[in-house]
């Protein structure tokens, strides 16, 4: 199956610095979505993007779909966006479930 | 906005039980999921459905099964509960694939951490 990885997987910043997160996946994608995980465990959907590139805020996100890798950038970060950052994908028709990378564990201090 | 909602947030059963964990999403979605999320492993894929009464095998399928009687509701079964099976589970939906479209976006519920002693 098709494999996804992230990186890095720890990150610990000052609050205010700006971050990169990469996703790299194996194979071509129908689907690709990047959740932040809340210290409650719900996932919440920050974006969908098989391709392209999209803003919301302080967060954006870009995937190149023809090389494989998606990035998500957040600016001027924000102790409340600690938590983990999942990338996760699907390469079949749209019900076949999504394969999640390990996740990039983010801690923002202030 | 899609809601998806899990019947419990902390659930604790003994070795043996049968347990049931439910969902219900309130967005006409034909696809359902669920999931369980581990430290060190991730979040793994246990039974999908996209149809009522239709369900499909994930990665990790032993040791449950499920029931989608109504489009609304997908339910995870543990039929004899163990303690490997303690763990965070997630349920997701998803709209059908339209035509000329992509819209495969799923959206989770909040989860349920299930504590099998």
């Amino acid at each position: 199956g098709i494999q996804v990885e992230q990186s890095p997987p720890d990150l610990i910043l000052q609050e205010g610095a700006n971050s990169t997160l990469r996703c790299n996946f194996s194979d071509s994608v129908n689907n690709l979505q990047w959740f932040h995980q809340n210290p409650w465990g719900q996932l919440i959907n920050l974006f969908y993007i098989p391709s392209g590139t999209k803003q919301n805020g302080r967060l954006s996100a870009t995937t190149v779909a023809t090389e494989r890798y998606s990035l998500l950038y957040i600016s001027s970060s924000q102790t409340t966006d600690s938590g983990v950052y999942f990338c996760a994908v699907e390469s079949g028709g749209g019900a076949d479930g999504l394969t999640f990378g390990k996740g990039t564990h983010l801690i923002i201090q202030p | 906005d899609v809601k998806v909602t899990q019947s419990s947030r902390y659930l604790v059963k003994r070795t043996g039980e049968k347990v049931f964990l439910e969902c219900v999403q309130d967005m006409d979605h034909e696809n359902m999921f669920w999931y369980r999320q581990d430290p060190g492993l991730g979040l793994r894929l246990i039974y999908f459905s996209y149809d009522v009464k239709m369900k499909e095998k994930g990665d990790i399928p032993e040791g449950y099964s499920v029931s989608r009687e109504k489009k609304e509701r997908f339910s995870l079964i543990l039929e004899s509960a163990s303690t490997n099976q303690t763990s965070m589970y997630l349920c997701a939906s998803s709209p059908l694939l339209l035509a000329g479209d992509s819209f495969y976006e799923q959206y989770f519920g909040p989860g349920t951490r299930l504590t099998v002693t």
